[in-house]
């Protein structure tokens, strides 16, 4: 099993372009969510989805969009990026017992 | 409003002996308490939980313990091996969405030979 998986690893963007971080998981797990780690800031929760179909915001869920069509994926769009955006992104599925699975991470970062 | 705060960013201790990370929460509504280690360009993974019905849970070298009333926990590790070295986070969650965690700052744990 691969876990979690994401991708890119790393990603230099310019100040207005888009792209989409993507995340994909073969645990079965309903619960996947997205988060941004910042310096001094611990982990901070973007957006999360209980299932295929249904998704919700965090707690920083400004400049960012989510869908979730399957269970296995869960990505990530930037609409229009800026510096703030400069970040690492986690991707994380929960199992029953409310313990998250992360996945490596993406290193963005917007000049 | 920071929930959750590891209010030590770094922490350095010998080979050997106990490591003691310290977590500090607001919210009332907290009922599940987890600690996660990072490794350097890795994804945060799971290490130990305790539920608030509980007060100390163990796994080998790692326990935690939940003081309630002080709204503190802390997580003890006996004895420090040089792989411990990692930052770790401790979260919360409760009430509705008990999936969606509040992260403290982390603090960085350095096992020293």
């Amino acid at each position: 099993n691969a876990g979690v998986t994401q991708t890119p690893k790393f990603q230099v963007l310019k100040t207005g372009q888009s792209m989409t971080l993507q995340c994909a998981q073969d645990m079965n797990h309903e619960y996947m969510s997205w988060y941004r780690q910042d310096p001094g800031m611990g982990l901070r929760l973007i957006h999360y989805s209980v299932g295929a179909g249904i998704t919700d915001q965090g707690e920083v869920p400004n400049g960012y969009n989510v869908s979730r069509s399957t269970t296995e994926d869960f990505p990530l769009r930037l609409l229009s990026a800026a510096p703030s955006q400069t970040s690492v992104y986690f991707c994380a599925t929960v199992n029953r017992f409310y313990e998250q699975y992360f996945g490596p991470g993406t290193r963005l970062t917007v000049t | 409003d920071q929930q959750v705060k590891q209010n030590s960013p770094s922490l350095s201790v010998q080979e050997g002996r106990i490591s003691i990370l310290n977590c500090d929460y607001t919210n009332s509504m907290f009922d599940y308490f987890l600690w996660y280690k990072k490794y350097p360009a890795e994804g945060p993974t799971f290490l130990i939980s305790i539920s608030s019905i509980k007060d100390k849970n163990e796994d080998g070298r790692f326990t935690v313990f939940l003081n309630k009333s002080a709204k503190h926990l802390s997580l003890h590790i006996v004895p420090s091996q040089p792989g411990d070295s990692a930052v770790y986070f401790c979260a919360a969650s409760g009430g509705q969405g008990a999936q969606k965690l509040v992260f403290g700052q982390g603090t960085r744990l350095t096992i020293n030979p």
